[in-house]
């Protein structure tokens, strides 16, 4: 089944601590990128990566790096959370090329206090 | 990319026709309308996109006007699970991989 993999699904931690919510895709897409949600200001775009080994940033990259390594894997990594990285996360990918349908994941629900 | 407007919030009754405009009265010409949905505790969903001609697929038609500067999704029998918020966006395709720039978008209500 064609899908985007995240985990973990729920996590509260606290401020500084490092930590990393993995997506993955088993569709061989080139394009994938992160997303937050949060009330009133919708989804925005963190960062994204054309291809394996390029990465940019998106609208809202502050306090936030990635990686793209393999072509699969996209981790998306807090090196010191802070409360307003409280937010629900979502990661997509797609064929690079247009037009192209965006698949998501099922959402991280990060806290932290 | 250009700015849609869509109603805040829509009900239709199960087993009905909907239809869910959106206006995008800036819309230019290498701007494909995309639709998606977000149901309840879930990531969004891709349902259709056009560019000029409508569109049909197993999920749902895109009417689009014949100067592109409104859409309507059209959902043939509403089920309660297409209960969700559904999200009109333009995306300017000659630009590569650009984000999708969610809106409110519109929330619609099924009654049983």
């Amino acid at each position: 089944e064609a899908q985007v993999t995240q985990n973990p699904r729920y996590l509260i931690t606290v401020t500084g601590k490092k930590l990393t919510v993995t997506c993955s895709q088993n569709m061989n897409h080139e394009y994938m990128s992160w997303y937050r949600q949060d009330p009133g200001l919708g989804l925005r775009q963190i960062y994204y990566s054309m291809n394996v080994e390029v990465t940019d940033k998106g609208d809202v990259p502050e306090g936030y790096k990635v990686s793209r390594k393999e072509k699969r894997n996209f981790p998306l990594i807090l090196e010191s959370p802070s409360p307003n990285q409280t937010s629900l996360y979502f990661c997509a990918s797609s064929h690079h090329g247009t037009p192209s349908e965006q698949y998501f994941g099922p959402g991280t629900r990060l806290t932290v206090t | 990319d250009a700015k849609t407007t869509q109603p805040n919030s829509m009900e239709s009754n199960e087993e009905e026709p909907v239809h869910l405009p959106c206006n995008h009265s800036t819309i230019s010409g290498t701007d494909y309308i995309h639709w998606y949905r977000q149901l309840p505790s879930q990531g969004p969903e891709y349902v259709i996109h056009g560019l000029t001609s409508n569109v049909n697929n197993r999920m749902a038609s895109l009417a689009i006007a014949e100067d592109r500067k409104s859409s309507t999704l059209i959902l043939h029998r509403a089920t309660l699970r297409d209960a969700a918020v559904y999200y009109c966006i333009l995306r300017d395709e000659d630009s590569g991989n650009t984000p999708l720039v969610f809106g409110k978008g519109t929330r619609l209500s099924v009654i049983a």
